[in-house]
């Protein structure tokens, strides 16, 4: 099973400020990777898939790149609402795996 | 708008199974890769399994000699099955779908999610 590594586990941030969230797997998952925006009691939402397609009405200030091993999402400019967990997912390999999150926060 | 809703008991005893149905609206089941995902307290998220509109079906290996999951296309509903359980399958469970073409990824469509806890 592919691991997925995300850093930093918490990432404390004021809004209007630049959010960069990274993901590491353990081997190649080319670029079949998602990420997801989490808060509590709610769905998650997916916001990014093949590493870098944004979602359907998710706004431009979510921008994930990268591909076989490295992956970041950048969240441009945090809005109040951006406070939340983010997972990253691959779909390379079975089975399909997440990340353990990370947690961005208001400072 | 496609939306998911789980339901079943959220109380289930060490030993037996764990039942949880979700129900479809909003769009057709056909076509898809109805999926069931938890999340364990303090945890990340981990995929159980999914079945398609044909019945076919794939587990976590992990869980595999435990899952069973089921369709019922004439009610809209795809249904999750966990035998044996544990305290350690107490969790957030999730139903979810991927968008068109994706099995494993880019799910788009989750359930508000709920808790199952296991105990006497």
């Amino acid at each position: 099973e592919i691991v997925l590594t995300q850093s930093p586990a918490t990432l404390s941030l004021s809004p209007g400020e630049r959010a960069t969230l990274s993901c590491r797997a353990s081997q190649s998952v080319s670029n079949y990777l998602a990420w997801y925006q989490h808060k509590p009691g709610q769905a998650p939402r997916l916001l990014i898939y093949d590493a870098s397609k944004r979602a359907t009405g998710i706004p431009a200030r979510f921008r994930g790149s990268g591909s076989g091993t490295d992956f970041t999402l950048t969240i441009s400019s945090l809005e109040p609402e951006d406070f939340a967990v983010y997972y990253c997912q691959q779909r390379h390999n079975w089975p399909p795996s997440f990340g353990q999150g990370t947690k961005v926060e208001i400072k | 708008q496609v939306q998911l809703q789980e339901s079943g008991p959220g109380l289930v005893k060490p030993s037996e199974t764990l039942s949880l149905t979700c129900t479809v609206s909003g769009g057709s089941i056909s076509g898809y890769y109805w999926t069931w995902i938890r999340q364990p307290p303090g945890k990340g998220l981990e995929w159980i399994g999914y079945i398609y509109d044909s019945g076919s079906t794939n587990y976590n290996p992990s869980l595999k000699s435990r899952v069973t999951i089921s369709v019922d296309t004439s009610k809209n509903q795809f249904s999750l099955k966990l035998s044996s359980v544990t305290a350690a399958d107490t969790a957030v469970y999730y139903c979810a779908r991927p968008s068109y073409g994706y099995r494993f990824g880019a799910f788009e469509y989750w359930g508000q999610g709920t808790l199952v806890s296991v105990s006497s």
